[in-house]
């Protein structure tokens, strides 16, 4: 156990339909981020939030949105979902000290499948 | 463009053969992490290995060692005599150090390791 959840794991659902992904950071990590790994573009960055507020956006698509919550768990909300929307969704989070020293930790992914 | 370079798609070997991942980054900050990853069939993320910018120390760890040289912006892994297990694709990522970018990780493509018996 990583100590960064994802849930669900598997998400089966059909074109045109919205998913929720839910991540819950390793205990005090404040920093949440999200990636998406796809087989045609890899894996990249979606986007960041410490703290309850964004911090930094990649390559996310309009139709995807996200948030982090007073408790620090986040949210990725995917809707009007494609065929091409299906992937593995990676949650991580991350503490950092003034002394650089920090750490970063993966869940264990949400694998979307769009039929 | 792209900031993280695997080139090798794809590398098979038999059991017990050391294994070389090449990785070439591109940066413009000064601090900087680089990491390594492993990425099994099941599909999770395991971290092998972390580098700061600013410490060039290279290491070996069991099977694993890394070779890590700011001059070529390469920080290269090699497995010795590899395993069955090593069989995954293996994750080269870059982490810039301003403060906007830290903890973005840009992953390479990934190279595919196949280690046969």
């Amino acid at each position: 156990d990583s100590g960064v959840t994802q849930t669900p794991k598997h998400l089966i659902t059909a074109t045109g339909q919205r998913v929720t992904l839910r991540c819950s950071p390793r205990s005090g990590d404040l920093s949440v981020y999200w990636y998406q790994q796809s087989l045609d573009q890899g894996l990249q960055f979606l986007i960041q939030y410490y703290n309850g507020e964004e911090r930094a956006k990649g390559n996310i698509l309009e139709r995807f949105s996200a948030q982090q919550f007073p408790d620090l768990h986040s949210e990725l909300n995917l809707s009007s979902l494609e065929l091409g929307d299906s992937a593995l969704y990676f949650c991580a989070s991350s503490s950092r000290d003034r002394n650089r020293n920090y750490g970063y930790t993966f869940g264990s992914g949400t694998r979307l499948t769009v039929v | 463009a792209q900031k993280v370079t695997q080139a090798q798609t794809e590398i098979s070997v038999v059991e017990k053969e050391d294994v070389t991942l090449d990785c070439v980054y591109e940066t413009r900050d000064t601090t900087y992490y680089l990491f390594w990853y492993k990425q099994p069939p099941s599909g999770e993320l395991v971290f092998l290995i972390r580098r700061n910018s600013f410490d060039e120390q290279n290491e070996i760890s069991g099977r694993y060692s890394w070779n890590f040289q700011k001059s070529t912006s390469s920080f290269n892994f090699t497995i010795t005599a590899s395993q069955v297990v090593d069989s995954a694709v293996y994750f080269c990522a870059l982490s810039e150090g301003a403060t906007d970018s830290w903890g973005k990780f840009q992953f390479g493509a990934g190279t595919q390791v196949v280690v046969t018996p």
